[in-house]
């Protein structure tokens, strides 16, 4: 049973439209973040949620938003596509301090065309 | 500032040998915890190996062991016995906390490692 299960693992997509990454995570974790891995590999954090409580990376746009229906899921919609936001996304959940570790989902590679 | 710094783009390694990829960090928090991910071309984020601020002793999983050296702030991760399926991109990543991000990890740019026939 997959411990961060996201979906969809590839979506290819025009400009100017809007789309949403699921993210799921069965650890019983309570903090839950996405990433984006641009094309250089350079992991950068964009959302933390823990609790409600939301933490954003201030240099995120504004086109994307984090949406939290439960603990365990935490879902990314992203509005108005534009050509850099191609990149792999990545979900990531941990139990706070995250001394156990982070678990990271297996990627969802954005493109936009 | 870039928080977590590793210097080394690429390092190749032939297979049994040892190899050290390094990591230096900065951070004003006392309590931190430094973490080592293996990415291998299929994607995904593989978990190696964690060290916490207060750990006495620096941590070892497996081949994998990490030397913390406190004072100079370094984090590098030695593979012992490399093997083929070791080629991989490493990232060191810190989560200090929780400050602006909440306890997100913070990755260096990573160190693409090829272990070599």
């Amino acid at each position: 049973d997959t411990a961060v299960s996201q979906t969809p693992k590839y979506l290819v997509t025009q400009m100017g439209n809007d789309k949403s990454i699921k993210c799921e995570q069965n650890l019983g974790h309570d903090t839950m973040y996405w990433y984006k891995q641009d094309s250089k590999k350079f992991l950068k954090i964009m959302f933390s949620y823990n609790n409600k409580e939301l933490i954003i990376n201030e240099t995120v746009p504004n086109r994307f938003s984090p949406k939290s229906p439960d603990k365990a899921h935490l879902n990314l919609h992203i509005n108005s596509l534009e050509l850099g936001d191609s990149a792999v996304y990545f979900c990531a959940s941990s139990q706070r301090q995250g001394a156990s570790g982070y678990t990271f989902g297996s990627g969802t590679r954005l493109t936009v065309v | 500032a870039q928080k977590i710094t590793q210097t080394q783009p690429g390092m190749f390694v032939q297979e049994k040998e040892a190899v050290t990829l390094d990591c230096t960090y900065d951070t004003s928090d006392p309590s931190y915890g430094l973490f080592w991910y293996k990415q291998p071309s299929s994607g995904e984020m593989i978990f190696l190996i964690y060290q916490g601020s207060y750990d006495q002793q620096n941590a070892t999983e497996g081949r994998y062991s990490l030397n913390f050296q406190k004072a100079r702030k370094s984090a590098n991760l030695v593979i012992s016995a490399s093997q083929l399926g070791d080629s991989a991109m490493y990232f060191c990543a810190m989560r200090e906390g929780p400050g602006n991000s909440g306890y997100a990890l913070n990755f260096g740019k990573g160190t693409s490692l090829l272990v070599t026939p």
